[in-house]
């Protein structure tokens, strides 16, 4: 079982739709979580840290199941500009504390 | 502040040539980190430093070797490249367990 599992999509979706995205991780001593988006060839940009009480950021919310484990994200009213690959990283305590990359969630907003 | 900043942009390779690759972060953050991103894949770990002086083997290290002699400069370097090392690169720094800040990239083309 791979450590940070992602649908790869694409999940293709109306303006104006919400459309929520998942993401497991396989080990429970993870302990930070983030969502990443990324432009077809651009660097990745940090979306959101998800936080265990959930956060929200104006269209997008994050939430984590820590007794599931996995990270979810929430996106509504889809604009076109929304359209992205969606990465969900995680960082596990003990070792050497490297953050584990999903290989992303393709999302296309349509007119 | 610049951030995270990487060169060349650009750099096309013939075979067996060298070269090195510069990162640069002016955020004093402890982590550093190279990954390659091939099309349909997700981002691969190369190799990564948890501070100055010190360096680890990541995902995918054969055929890069890497140092970190400064605490703000990570550097890749491709000894005798191949047309299988073609692909985007991006260099990465963190604090431990925070979020990532990624380089604009390099495109690397092996011909």
């Amino acid at each position: 079982r791979k450590e940070v599992e992602q649908d790869p999509g694409p999940f293709n979706v109306p303006e104006g739709a919400t459309v929520a995205f998942n993401c497991t991780y396989s080990n429970s001593a993870s302990q930070s979580f983030f969502w990443y988006r990324q432009d077809c060839r651009k660097e990745p940009k940090l979306l959101m840290s998800v936080y265990s009480s959930g956060n929200e950021d104006g269209r997008f919310t994050a939430q984590l199941n820590r007794a599931s484990q996995y990270i979810s994200l929430l996106i509504r009213d889809s604009k076109l500009s929304d359209s992205a690959t969606y990465l969900c990283v995680v960082i596990t305590r003990g070792g050497s504390y490297i953050p584990t990359f999903g290989r992303g969630t393709s999302l296309i907003v349509h007119p | 502040n610049a951030g995270v900043t990487q060169t060349p942009k650009f750099r096309v390779l013939k075979t067996g040539q060298s070269m090195t690759l510069l990162c640069a972060q002016d955020m004093n953050h402890e982590y550093m980190y190279w990954y390659r991103q091939d099309p349909g894949m997700g981002l691969r770990l190369i190799h990564y430093s948890v501070g100055e002086g010190t360096t680890a083997k990541g995902e995918v290290p054969d055929g890069y070797n890497v140092s970190r002699l400064k605490k703000q400069n990570f550097l890749l370097g491709l000894e005798s490249a191949a047309p299988s090392q073609t692909s985007v690169y991006f260099c990465a720094s963190s604090l431990i367990l925070y979020e990532q800040y990624f380089g604009p990239g390099t495109r690397l083309t092996v011909t």
